[in-house]
């Protein structure tokens, strides 16, 4: 149990373009979904925390404008990344969190993202 | 263009040998600590957690040891095999919320 899936594992965009990054909890409803950027060899950087319902929160220094967070429902939470340029390439991992807090998160594969 | 980041600490182990990964963590007030396995190009992986009035927990083959005194976490993997080579993790739990610890790389020589 406890699966996380992202769509798509990869994706190549042109510059300037939108990109959306889907993340499933597939077999339980997930109370929190976070979204996470990790360049190579660096460690996982958290990038906003959402809740089914309401707006995400950002973390310090993630454009809100340029990183877009839909969690339409306990399920189901959207990255789209608006304006895509070179820098953005990356890879981009969701985890659903269940139960309370401290929430055990579960961690989808991740989608790797290249802006050209 | 892509950012310049640091280098990931590295630690290389013959097959067999016990191996231990240390984290130090960032905030005396973090109260869940989990150790993640990350292969090249997927997720992280759930190894083994442990809450800060603990000081000790052991897993199949893994231990995780926390010393709150100077902020400090290990893991230790016992017996460790090819399978084992992977990027580890430590994340602290900050109010519902995981900051990761910078990783070290494990390389199992066979």
């Amino acid at each position: 149990g406890a699966v996380v899936s992202q769509h798509p594992s990869w994706v190549i965009c042109k510059s300037g373009t939108s990109v959306k990054i889907e993340c499933r909890s597939l077999d339980f409803q997930a109370t929190t979904m976070f979204w996470y950027r990790q360049f190579p060899k660096q460690s996982l950087m958290l990038m906003a925390t959402s809740n089914e319902g309401s707006k995400a929160t950002y973390e310090q220094g993630v454009e809100k404008d340029k990183f877009l967070i839909n969690h339409a429902s306990l399920t189901l939470s959207t990255l789209t990344v608006t304006s895509a340029h070179p820098e953005d390439s990356s890879f981009y991992i969701c985890s659903a969190g269940r139960g309370r807090l401290p929430y055990e998160q579960y961690f989808g594969p991740g989608t790797r993202l290249t802006v050209t | 263009g892509e950012s310049v980041g640091l280098h990931l600490p590295t630690l290389s182990v013959q097959e067999g040998d016990n191996s231990i990964i240390n984290c130090a963590y960032s905030n005396s007030a973090s109260d869940y600590f989990i150790w993640y396995k990350q292969e090249s190009g997927k997720g992280p992986q759930f190894i083994i957690d442990i809450r800060s009035n603990m000081d000790k927990r052991q897993g199949q083959r893994v231990t995780v040891l926390l010393n709150k005194t100077v902020k400090h976490l290990s893991l230790q993997i016992a017996a460790t095999q090819p399978g084992d080579s992977a990027v580890y993790f430590c994340a602290e739990n900050q109010g519902g919320k995981l900051i990761f610890g910078q990783g070290t790389e494990l390389s199992v020589k066979p």
